[in-house]
Order: C-alpha cells, then sequence, then structure tokens
C-alpha cells in the first residue's frame, strides 16, 4: 500500500512571499504519478501540479513549481508569488500507474495575509 | 472544457435512509472512482470502476455501499443505510487512462455534501 505524509498541517506566508509545502512518500512501485491539488473554501479539487516519476526534470506551471526527489521519495511544492486566492487547503497524492487509483496525504491549510 | 458533474451538491437525509449519489463523467474517460472527505480531513478512497465492474474497493465500501453504470453515462454510488458516521463529501473522479502526449490525470467533480441527521 502508499502512504503519503504531509507533516506540515499548517502554513501561513505573506502576500508575494514564497512557501514550501513538504511532502513524503512511501511506494514499491517503480512508475507512478505524483500530484498537488488545491482544494479551497468551495471544497472543490483542482489541480495544481503534476510529475512523471520517469521524468527528471521538475514540473513547473506558472508560480507553482515541485522539486522532486525520487530516491528520497520526496515531492515538495512551492509557491512563488504568493497571491490571496492561493489561500486554500493543498493535498499531495500519489496515484499507481497500474490502475490510476489516488492516495492523498493529510493535507496542508496554507494561509496567504495580505 | 470537459467536466465532471455530481448531483445533488448538497444532502441531507434521515439515518436508516437510502442515498443515491450522481455522477456524470466525462464522455470518453474509462476509469471512475469515488472518494469520501470526512470535514476538515483527508480524502478517502471508496472504490475504483472499470470496464463495467469494481476493480479494487477500500474498508469503508462495506456491504452498505454499492455502485453501478446503470446507462454508459451516470455513475452512481448508493448508500443504502445510512449512518451518521457517513456524513462526508463525495467526490466522483474519472479519468481517461495515460496518454502519450498528455500523461494522465484524475478529473474531479464538484462533490456531494452528504449530511445524516
Amino acid at each position: 500500500a502508499q502512504t503519503v505524509t504531509q507533516s506540515q498541517p499548517e502554513m501561513s506566508v505573506q502576500e508575494a512571499e514564497t512557501v514550501t509545502l513538504s511532502c513524503t512518500y512511501d511506494t514499491s512501485e517503480s512508475n507512478y504519478y505524483l500530484f498537488w491539488y488545491k482544494q479551497p473554501p468551495s471544497r472543490q479539487m483542482i489541480l495544481v501540479i503534476r510529475q512523471e516519476a520517469y521524468k527528471q526534470q521538475n514540473a513547473t506551471e506558472n508560480r507553482f513549481s515541485v522539486n522532486f526527489q525520487k530516491a528520497a521519495k520526496s515531492f515538495s511544492l512551492k509557491i512563488s508569488d504568493s497571491q490571496l486566492g492561493d489561500t486554500a487547503m493543498y493535498f499531495c497524492a500519489f496515484m499507481k500507474s497500474s490502475d490510476y487509483k489516488l492516495s492523498f496525504g493529510a493535507g496542508t491549510t496554507v494561509t496567504v495575509r495580505a | 472544457e470537459p467536466e465532471v458533474t455530481q448531483t445533488p451538491s448538497h444532502q441531507v437525509t434521515q439515518m436508516g435512509q437510502e442515498v443515491i449519489l450522481r455522477c456524470v463523467p466525462i464522455s470518453n474517460h474509462l476509469y471512475f472512482y469515488w472518494y469520501r472527505q470526512i470535514l476538515g480531513q483527508k480524502v478517502e478512497f471508496l472504490v475504483s470502476f472499470y470496464n463495467n465492474e469494481i476493480s479494487e474497493k477500500s474498508e469503508i465500501f462495506d456491504d452498505q455501499f454499492s455502485v453501478e453504470r446503470p446507462d454508459g453515462s451516470n455513475f452512481t454510488l448508493k448508500i443504502r443505510s445510512t449512518k451518521l458516521e457517513d456524513s462526508a463529501m463525495y467526490f466522483c473522479a474519472s479519468l481517461r487512462g495515460w496518454d502519450t502526449l498528455t500523461g494522465t490525470e484524475a478529473f474531479f467533480g464538484q462533490g456531494t455534501r452528504l449530511t445524516v441527521v
């Protein structure tokens, strides 16, 4: 079974600053995918960024980037130039390539202060 | 842009009653899932459905739960006799599979908030 650990229940960041969310996972799979989802107060699940395990290059989507360390089984998310609209809960998720089932971490609540 | 649609957005039901949560996945998707999130907690896998049958279910998905894809478009989750602890947000997700150009991604509906009283 896969486990995903997010060790930071809450993070607070000043607007325009940078915040990094940590995520580690445990798996015996060799091929898999990793995701960060954003869940605002509306509770919609919004995909922020994804990473295929076979790709060494870290994924980037505008102000969002990841630091993927496959050997360490670490997948952190960096939010640059934080905006008030980034306030949400962020979930790290692991997807098996065999059945595409997602396993989620416990989430990190990010609050961006004006 | 195609999206996954869930109805109703909010359902209140009496303990012991049956509820059916409905989902319309994206039309060319092949894999379907239900996930549950108790308020403020992590998102938990319930069941996956592929090729018209359940491919995997979690410990949460006991005999009180069932899924159907009755007409090739809708994907439903039925809870036969609801309990207070079934109160949660239920998310449907669908996925096409892996594509050499775009990779893979699960698309989530907006969720159904189930309140059992």
